[in-house]
């Protein structure tokens, strides 16, 4: 089946550094990529939409220069958190669809999402 | 704006006995909805699509049935065993039926007691 591989699955990082995140699909092409973010005991919240060779959909609130996204290619996205203090210690998780849009009826398949911890 | 609200927070419940999750949603006009189960720390794993033409989706001891005109959704699971502990999120369409991406609800965090 569809795969979604995201890496680094954790990282610890000093405040004031950049990290960047990357999020692979497998065996598909996804021109589209979603990045979420999970606050312990929240739930997931849709940070950007990905979409592959143009600039991503920041969801309202999101800082888009804090937060960058790059979806190069069809199979590869990347959020970069520039400049991370301890408040942007969370869970970030990506996922991809195999075909252009949920709307068409196909499941999003998410990474194991990445652990980032801000000291 | 899609809301999603699931419904218990928790639940644990001895080994063997059958249960159900509630989850509700606001807007109506979606493609499908999507029950994930995720472990502590962990990324999630799809365990149905429900598509907005369909009633119900069943996958082994799971079935997750869908009405949209009441805007809910159940997930019910036969013979509870200890590995079915986990939190299940329910999720709908972001913007309510385009190609967006989910909102989910804060999940259904689920004990089995051996």
């Amino acid at each position: 089946g569809a795969v979604v591989s995201q890496h680094p699955s954790w990282v610890i990082c000093k405040s004031g550094t950049s990290v960047k995140i990357e999020c692979r699909s497998l065996d598909f092409q996804a021109t589209t990529m979603f990045w979420y973010r999970q606050f312990p005991k929240q739930s997931l919240m849709l940070m950007a939409t990905s979409n592959e060779g143009s600039k991503a959909t920041y969801e309202q609130g999101v800082e888009k220069d804090k937060f960058l996204i790059n979806h190069a290619s069809l199979t590869l996205s990347t959020l970069t958190v520039t400049s991370a203090h301890p408040e942007d210690s969370s869970f970030y998780i990506c996922s991809a669809s195999r075909v252009a849009g949920q709307g068409f009826g196909s499941p999003l398949h998410f990474g194991n999402g990445t652990r980032l911890t801000v000291t | 704006k899609q809301e999603v609200t699931q419904i218990p927070a928790a639940l644990s419940v001895p080994e063997g006995e059958n249960l159900v999750l509630n989850c509700s949603f606001t807007d109506s006009a979606i493609y499908n909805l999507q029950w994930f189960r995720q472990d502590p720390g962990k990324g999630l794993t799809s365990l149905l699509l429900i598509q907005s033409s369909q009633r119900e989706q069943t996958s082994g001891r799971l079935n997750a049935s869908l009405d949209k005109s009441s805007g809910r959704s159940t997930l019910y699971i036969a013979a509870s065993q200890p590995g079915d502990s986990a939190t299940y999120l329910c999720a709908a369409p972001y913007s309510g039926g385009g190609a967006d991406g989910l909102t989910f609800g804060k999940g259904t965090h689920l004990i089995i007691q051996p």
